[in-house]
């Protein structure tokens, strides 16, 4: 079984609609991130928490929401969704270190289509 | 602010040709991370390797070698013998710990296709 899942792996919505895309890891790890994927712009960090009672905007928070609902599970949500948030969507885990540089992990991504 | 440039959008080779993928980075930190990632046309992303600033010893993993030049700034990749199943997106990181918070850049990416 994959250690870090995504669900959905596809969504088609429309403008205005409220989405919510799911990451849950069995790595055991304390840190989440969420990431966009867009061609040419490489992966851009959305959200990212260290543990649970932890939550820190990225470079591109805008539009975006995120809840840690436990160390296992990082949700994040497009309360009104619009068409530039199409992009795919990568859920990442690390370990807590005391030293940085641990790989992040990274789940099989959703494919997100605001229409 | 740290930076990871990827000059090379695209390369294309044909198959069993050496390729280097440039990779080279900007920070203010003298302690951080290196990584490479390959992505194939399936999405995942797959981790390849992880270089420190203080480890400048260049590291072969079978075909793939990595070349860390801190006076330059630039962390390279090279594929020896190319495979058609090294055609993937290869994204080259940077980590730094700045404020006692870890960040992955992530530079945007190099597209190599091997053509067989």
């Amino acid at each position: 079984d994959a250690d870090v899942t995504q669900t959905p792996r596809n969504r088609i919505t429309k403008t205005g609609k409220r989405i919510m895309l799911e990451c849950s890891q069995t790595k055991g790890h304390d840190r989440m991130y969420w990431y966009r994927q867009d061609p040419g712009l490489g992966l851009r960090l959305i959200y990212y928490s260290f543990d649970v009672k932890d939550i820190n905007k990225g470079e591109i928070s805008d539009g975006y929401s995120v809840s840690r609902q436990a160390q296992a599970k990082f949700s994040l949500s497009l309360e009104s969704a619009i068409p530039n948030q199409t992009a795919l969507y990568f859920c990442a885990t690390s370990e807590n270190a005391g030293l940085a540089g641990h790989e992040q992990f990274f789940g099989p991504g959703t494919r997100l289509t605001v229409l | 602010a740290q930076k990871v440039t990827q000059a090379q959008t695209e390369i294309s080779v044909v198959e069993k040709e050496d390729v280097t993928l440039d990779c080279v980075y900007e920070t203010r930190d003298t302690t951080y991370y290196l990584f490479w990632y390959k992505q194939p046309p399936s999405g995942e992303l797959v981790f390849l390797i992880r270089r420190n600033s203080f480890d400048e010893q260049n590291e072969i993993s079978g075909r793939y070698s990595w070349n860390f030049q801190k006076s330059t700034s630039s962390f390279n990749f090279t594929i020896t013998a190319s495979q058609v199943v090294d055609s993937a997106v290869y994204f080259c990181a940077l980590s730094e710990t700045f404020g006692g918070n870890e960040k992955l850049t992530f530079g945007t990416g190099t597209r190599l296709t091997i053509i067989p």
